[in-house]
C-alpha cells in the first residue's frame, strides 16, 4: 500500500515562476524524502528532512514538514525547463533496521518555456 | 563516485518464463534496496538486504520472487514464472545511512 499522496498529480507552469507540491501520509515516520524523476536520469534524492525538522532548503528547493498534520510540501523557486520530471515523496516509516521507502504516486511537473 | 550498477536494461519475456536482474551498489554501501515501479506509480519496496543478511521482504511476493546478496555486494533479483502484471521498472538502490541511491532499473515486459 502506498502511504504518500502527491497533490497535484500533474502541474503546469511557466518557466521562471514557482512550483508547489504537497504530500500527504498516514503513519508516524523517522524521514520524509522528495526525489525526481525523469526518463533521462532514473530516480535523483533531492532532500531529506527528519521527523524533527521543520524546514530545509537546498539551492532552489524548500521542504517543509508538519508532523501533526502528517504533510510536506515541496516548493522549487524559479523553475527552469530542466525542472520537468516527476517528483515522488517517500518516507521512512518503517522501526528497528527496516528502512525500505514508502513512496507516493507522484507528482508530474511540466515547466513551459 | 560510480553509480549503482544494473543490467540488463531492458528485457522482454513471455510469460511463465523466468528472469533475473543484476544489481551491483555504491561500493561501501552495506544496505541493498529492490523497488518495483508499475507504470504511474511510485516505487514499491519489494526486499531489503544489511549486508548479505535480509532486513525486509514482507512485500515480496515469494511465491515467483527471490533475491540474494551474496557476499554482501552484488545481488540478483529473479522472477519464476513470470505474469503479466509483472511488467514494470525494478529499481535498485543502495544506502550507507538514510539517502538511498538509485540505480537507472530494468525495464520488464512480459507478454
Amino acid at each position: 500500500s502506498q502511504q504518500g499522496e502527491e497533490d497535484p498529480q500533474a502541474l503546469s507552469i511557466q518557466e521562471g515562476e514557482n512550483a508547489t507540491m504537497n504530500c500527504s501520509y498516514k503513519t508516524s515516520i523517522n524521514n520524509l524524502q522528495w526525489y525526481r524523476q525523469n526518463s533521462g536520469r532514473g530516480l535523483v534524492h533531492l532532500i531529506l528532512i527528519r521527523s524533527n525538522e521543520r524546514e530545509k532548503h537546498s539551492g532552489r528547493l524548500r521542504v517543509t514538514l508538519d508532523t501533526s498534520k502528517k504533510s510536506s510540501s515541496l516548493l522549487i523557486t524559479a523553475s527552469r525547463a530542466a525542472d520537468t520530471a516527476s517528483y515522488f515523496c517517500a518516507t521512512d516509516d518503517s522501526g528497528g533496521g527496516a528502512d525500505g521507502l514508502t513512496f507516493g504516486k507522484g507528482t508530474h511537473l511540466i515547466i513551459q518555456p | 563516485e560510480a553509480g549503482v550498477a544494473q543490467s540488463p536494461r531492458y528485457k522482454i519475456i513471455e510469460k511463465r518464463q523466468s528472469v533475473a536482474f543484476w544489481c551491483n551498489p555504491i561500493s561501501g554501501h552495506a544496505t541493498l534496496y529492490w523497488y518495483q515501479q508499475i507504470l504511474g506509480q511510485g516505487p514499491k519496496l519489494l526486499i531489503q538486504f544489511q549486508n548479505n543478511g535480509v532486513v525486509d521482504d514482507s512485500q515480496l511476493p515469494k511465491d515467483r520472487f527471490s533475491a540474494e546478496r551474496l557476499k554482501g555486494v552484488d545481488s540478483t533479483l529473479k522472477i519464476q514464472p513470470a505474469k503479466l502484471e509483472d511488467s514494470a521498472v525494478y529499481l535498485c538502490a543502495s544506502s550507507p545511512v538514510d539517502t538511498q541511491y538509485f540505480g537507472p532499473g530494468t525495464r520488464l515486459t512480459v507478454l
